[in-house]
């Protein structure tokens, strides 16, 4: 069992591309949520989705979008990059909205 | 907006010293969690709390929610250098998190 997995482990970008990062879980968890990591702002919610066909917004949105198309994927995209978003992407996930949530692996993305 | 904040931010111990992080919250919650994140890893599940000035132990690790159940610590008795990393609290109903504080341990 992978649990959740990230892609990619890490992406340079330039400014102005489009970039989708994609997290599955097959922990048949209802709640997937995407946070972004900077140093010494911890965790911050970007979006987050409660059930398959739902999505809701975080404390950081914009510049953002993802979709819930079905409940192992969540991918989030970014329309077109900006240096401030170069961060650490953490996706996670739970059985239901408020319970413990489970972490993939991160991608660092870096944004030229 | 609601916050929750952690002091310290960084914290370093000589190793068999203990260590302790606060987490303050603006408003009451419901349930306070905290995670552990090793450098170069992910935010990994700890322990929640739920009542009232609850306490919970882990081997070297004691986790108390206060009465008011506006604040949480988490303090490590002994500490060795496996401690290393950022503890994060947070109450994933209302999806925020703490800072983190950051724990670097001297052999």
């Amino acid at each position: 069992i992978a649990g959740i997995t990230q892609a990619p482990t890490s992406q340079i970008l330039a400014a102005g591309r489009r970039m989708t990062l994609r997290c599955t879980q097959d922990m048949r968890h209802n709640a997937m949520y995407w946070y972004r990591q900077d140093l010494g702002l911890g965790l911050r919610l970007i979006h987050y989705s409660n059930t398959a066909g739902t999505t809701g917004k975080g404390e950081v949105p914009d510049g953002y979008s993802v979709s819930r198309a079905n409940t192992d994927d969540f991918p989030l995209t970014l329309a077109s990059a900006v240096p401030s978003q170069t961060s650490v992407y953490f996706c996670a996930s739970s059985d239901q909205g408020g319970d413990t949530q489970y972490f993939g692996p991160g991608t660092r993305l870096t944004v030229l | 907006g609601q916050q929750v904040m952690q002091i310290p931010q960084y914290q370093h111990v000589q190793e068999g010293e203990d260590f302790t992080t606060y987490c303050n919250s603006s408003t009451t919650l419901s349930n306070i969690q905290w995670y552990k994140q090793r450098p170069g890893g992910h935010p990994v599940f700890l322990i929640q709390l739920v009542k009232s000035g609850e306490v919970k132990k882990q081997k070297r690790l004691t986790f108390q929610f206060g009465e008011a159940k506006k604040n949480s610590s988490l303090h490590i008795t002994a500490t060795q250098t496996t401690d290393v990393g950022t503890y994060f609290c947070g109450n994933t109903g209302k999806l925020i998190f703490g800072q983190g504080t950051t724990l670097q341990v001297k052999p």
